[in-house]
């Protein structure tokens, strides 16, 4: 089985920096993906990580270290629109991966 | 336009009627996924398909049957709902060494 945690809320302010950690404890494991979803609408894809490490797509950067079974997302120059959950994926032995609880991130002025 | 269509987008009905939820992918995609997504507890995985004619439990399977006859469609069957079935459902759709997963609209269902 999967135990993913992540912290329920954050909040921030517009312009500055936020890291959402993501800890898992996975029997396997073929990668972890991070969605943002925002309320009322289908998850769409940020990152996929899968060797140890930060990868960068502009605003967004996503980071994994496989032995601790850990993950951050770090999303730069905070705006309005960033106001979402952020849901961390893994995926163990089975193909299709399971999320965690997501958190929930109120970007205010 | 590539793209994962669910059918309803929103249902109310009553316990135990039958329904069907439709999810359908024009991408060619052999994985196919059903999740359920309430307050407080996340996405859960309800069934998932690696190919057609090959589905397998998820997380929450109780109360629900799927089927995969064609690739690009999964419907989802209710068949007797009951009101803690009332949920936001997903479908989701990822190719064979894909690692980006594309989900419908959703379906909000509410059963009384």
């Amino acid at each position: 089985g999967q135990n993913i945690d992540q912290p329920t809320e954050m909040t921030a302010t517009e312009g500055a920096i936020v890291q959402i950690n993501c800890t898992y404890q996975t029997s396997g494991f073929n990668g972890l993906f991070w969605y943002q979803q925002h309320a009322g609408e289908a998850p769409t894809f940020l990152s996929y990580n899968v060797l140890d490490g930060l990868e960068e797509k502009g605003r967004f950067s996503s980071f994994l270290s496989r032995s601790k079974g850990y993950s951050y997302l770090l999303l730069k120059e905070l705006q309005m629109k960033d106001s979402a959950s952020y849901l961390c994926a893994v995926r163990g032995g089975s193909y299709i991966p399971t999320f965690g609880r997501g958190t929930s991130l109120i970007v205010h002025p | 336009e590539a793209q994962v269509t669910q059918n309803p987008r929103y249902l109310i009905t009553v316990t135990g009627k039958k329904l069907t939820v439709t999810c359908s992918q024009n991408m060619n995609h052999e994985y196919m996924s059903w999740y359920r997504q309430d307050p407080g507890l996340g996405l859960r995985q309800i069934y998932y398909s690696m190919n057609v004619e090959v589905t397998d439990k998820g997380d929450v399977p109780e109360g629900y049957k799927v089927s995969r006859k064609e690739k690009r469609n999964f419907p989802l069957i209710l068949e007797s709902p009951s009101p803690n079935q009332t949920s936001l459902y997903f479908c989701a759709s990822s190719s064979t060494g894909g690692n980006e997963q594309f989900f419908g609209p959703g379906t909000r269902l509410t059963v009384l």
